[in-house]
């Protein structure tokens, strides 16, 4: 079955603090990787996104890693601020398709 | 300012009443989709269009329709407001090219009740 699951659902860290979120899926065959941020009451808005054949592609702050070979990714946040309170949703599309396959977010808060 | 648009931003409906939401791009993207997100859930793909004068089902149809009569605009109707259709409901778009990204819209909130 095509999955996308996210860890951990809801995170809470200081302002200033790095932290990582992290996605597996099971999606097969795969096409690219995206990290999507959704802050609350708003849709979503791209950060990133990654091919079979990008491990890393950084956004700012924001660093994505792609293993597609145990189907991992990671969106590390560098010195996080109050502003990256938000979900942030990691989507996968099947291959010669275009359907995408969302993952159910992680909640992160960041507190002063 | 380019980019996606729906409309009403929320909206409280009696069940069994029809409702249309709109949805309105000006980036001339040919694909547009139809999604509603619940708590717990990911997005969840309703109806999609490929191209003006196309649509398809996605994995949660039913209760639903959607026409594509221009490139622009992609409405979304319920014909008999059920509860379960409680949600709030995304529209996107993207371009021909599978790796770029789809562009959302802020979101419609709807209760049924």
């Amino acid at each position: 079955k095509n999955q996308v699951e996210q860890s951990p659902q809801s995170l809470i860290i200081l302002e200033g603090k790095n932290c990582t979120l992290q996605c597996n899926y099971t999606v097969s065959p795969f096409s690219n990787l995206r990290w999507y941020k959704q802050d609350t009451g708003r849709g979503p808005v791209s950060l990133t996104i990654m091919t079979f054949s990008e491990n890393t592609k950084s956004n700012g702050r924001y660093t994505a890693t792609l293993d597609a070979d145990t189907k991992q990714s990671s969106l590390h946040i560098t010195a996080s601020q109050l502003s990256d309170s938000a979900s942030y949703i990691c989507v996968v599309r099947r291959y010669n398709t275009d359907k995408l396959i969302f993952g159910t977010g992680t909640r992160l808060q960041v507190f002063p | 300012i380019a980019g996606i648009t729906q409309a009403p931003t929320s909206q409280i409906l009696a069940a069994g009443r029809r409702m249309t939401l709109r949805c309105t791009q000006d980036m001339r993207h040919n694909a547009m989709y139809w999604y509603r997100q619940d708590l717990g859930l990911g997005l969840r793909l309703i109806h999609y269009s490929n191209t003006a004068g196309t649509t398809g089902k996605g994995e949660v149809p039913d209760g639903y329709s959607v026409s594509r009569a221009n490139t622009d605009d992609f409405p979304l109707t319920l014909a008999s407001a059920v509860p379960s259709q409680t949600s709030v409901y995304f529209c996107a778009s993207s371009d021909s090219d599978r790796r770029t990204e789809a562009f959302f819209g802020q979101g419609t909130r709807l209760t049924v009740v």
